[in-house]
């Protein structure tokens, strides 16, 4: 079945260090790929996705590149804030499979120091 | 505010014991979907509906049962609770076809 692994967390930075959280996933099919934010005390707020091999994703500075030929989606922003702690989760969706299910991996905590 | 609403946010009670979880789509959202996150099973997915009936199954327990009714709000209800079953309880919802859901905030559930 579908599945999606992520970097094991959590992960520390300081403020305006560069940031990657590495996601791969396993689908049958041709999955689209979500990266989801989860702050303190709050659900799960959509941060970007990609339906589509090669499709970047992009939102508040954060970029993931879907890359069929490697199975990954990874996160990246090139200067992380204190604000962005949080939990980041990288799923995905295979309709043709699944329907409209959303599979997630384990989650990432991110720490940001300032 | 994302739209969703999930109530109670905190819930407290006894093994053995039965609760009510209730969620309110955002408005035009026919799919409502519930999700379990533990700290050692991650987010699970539980059950799907849409516009009142049965769309998906997932690692739902047979201890558990959700309905969707005709105002399109959603009930999960979790009996004979175990201490295992304490856990934060997510519902989404998304439009039919749609990309990525939008989730409530969560009902945080502790079997005591």
């Amino acid at each position: 079945g579908d599945s999606v692994t992520q970097m094991e967390g959590p992960v520390t930075l300081s403020e305006e260090a560069f940031l990657t959280i590495n996601c791969t996933y396993t689908a049958t099919g041709y999955p689209s790929l979500f990266w989801y934010v989860q702050y303190p005390g709050e659900g799960l707020q959509l941060l970007l996705k990609a339906t589509k091999a090669d499709d970047k994703g992009s939102n508040k500075g954060f970029e993931a590149t879907y890359r069929k030929e490697t199975t990954s989606f990874h996160l990246e922003k090139g200067s992380v804030q204190v604000s962005d702690s949080a939990v980041y989760f990288c799923a995905l969706m295979e309709r043709e499979t699944s329907g409209s299910r959303l599979t997630f991996g384990e989650g990432t905590q991110l720490t940001v120091n300032p | 505010d994302s739209g969703v609403t999930q109530t109670p946010k905190h819930l407290i009670t006894a093994t053995g014991q039965r609760v009510t979880l209730r969620c309110s789509p955002r408005s035009g959202d026919l799919s409502v979907y519930w999700y379990q996150q533990s700290l050692d099973q991650g987010l699970q997915f539980l059950i799907q509906y849409y516009n009142g009936e049965e769309r998906a199954k997932g690692n739902i327990l047979e201890r558990f049962s959700a309905q969707q009714f005709p105002d399109l709000h959603s009930e999960l209800n979790l009996s004979s609770l175990e201490l295992g079953d304490s856990a934060l309880y997510f519902c989404a919802s998304s439009v039919e076809g749609g990309y990525g859901y939008t989730f409530g905030s969560g009902t945080r559930l502790t079997v005591v």
